[in-house]
């Protein structure tokens, strides 16, 4: 119950197009999403983050999709561009629980130019 | 500047030795947070502190240590029990967002520990 199972392990995509990353989750009691993005040699950063009383969210090209009844929620780039490239992990949270963060596995990404 | 640094960013430790990774924050954060990263597994939760002088176990604490003795700091030693230590270990910090409801993790720069 505690998983985030994040998909795929791997996305590569052509400049310009539009990657999709999707997480699914099982703990009702989630109520935090946050996406954060790493590059090579880095610590993650938080890129954005939605919480389950909306259905999307947008911060420039980046665009969380969610689904409550689904218990999903994806992460949309739009225009990617080489400086992507990256590792993209979701993850989810309960107010409750002081930050603690399960983490998906990551995704991959290469945007070729 | 506010933020989490960690040193050394690399480290090599011989089989046998216990090291230890240092994390300082000064970002006033109460609760501090230790990860290992492996490839294609993400980010494994070793152990986490919300406040000076209390610690939980992580999912993977078996052959790691902690200490919480100043708000600041929260280092990590990898002893001679964890047999496979080589990886990249992150530290975090959580602050509150604004609305005060949910909770950002501001990662450190990380330390990669390889076993010579």
């Amino acid at each position: 119950q505690q998983q985030v199972k994040q998909s795929p392990q791997s996305l590569i995509v052509q400049k310009g197009g539009i990657p999709i990353i999707n997480c699914a989750y099982e703990n009702t009691a989630f109520d935090y999403f946050p996406w954060y993005q790493q590059f090579p040699g880095k610590g993650p950063a938080l890129l954005i983050a939605i919480r389950p009383d909306v259905s999307e969210k947008k911060e420039g090209r980046f665009t969380i999709s969610f689904n409550k009844s689904a218990k999903q929620f994806s992460l949309h780039i739009m225009d990617s561009q080489p400086g992507d490239s990256a590792t993209y992990f979701c993850a989810a949270a309960y107010s409750g629980n002081t930050g603690k963060l399960i983490f998906g596995q990551g995704t991959t990404l290469q945007v070729k130019p | 500047d506010g933020g989490i640094t960690q040193s050394p960013k690399y480290l090599f430790r011989k089989e046998g030795q216990n090291v230890t990774l240092s994390c300082e924050q000064n970002l006033n954060h109460d609760a501090m947070y230790w990860y290992r990263q492996d490839p294609g597994q993400g980010l494994r939760l070793i152990y986490y502190s919300q406040i000076v002088n209390d610690f939980q176990k992580g999912d993977i604490a078996e052959g790691y240590s902690v200490s919480r003795e100043k708000k600041e700091s929260f280092p990590l030693t990898v002893t001679s029990a964890q047999k496979n230590p080589t990886a990249f270990y992150l530290c975090a910090s959580v602050g509150t967002l604004a609305g005060g409801r949910w909770n950002e993790q501001f990662f450190g720069p990380g330390t990669r520990l390889t076993v010579l």
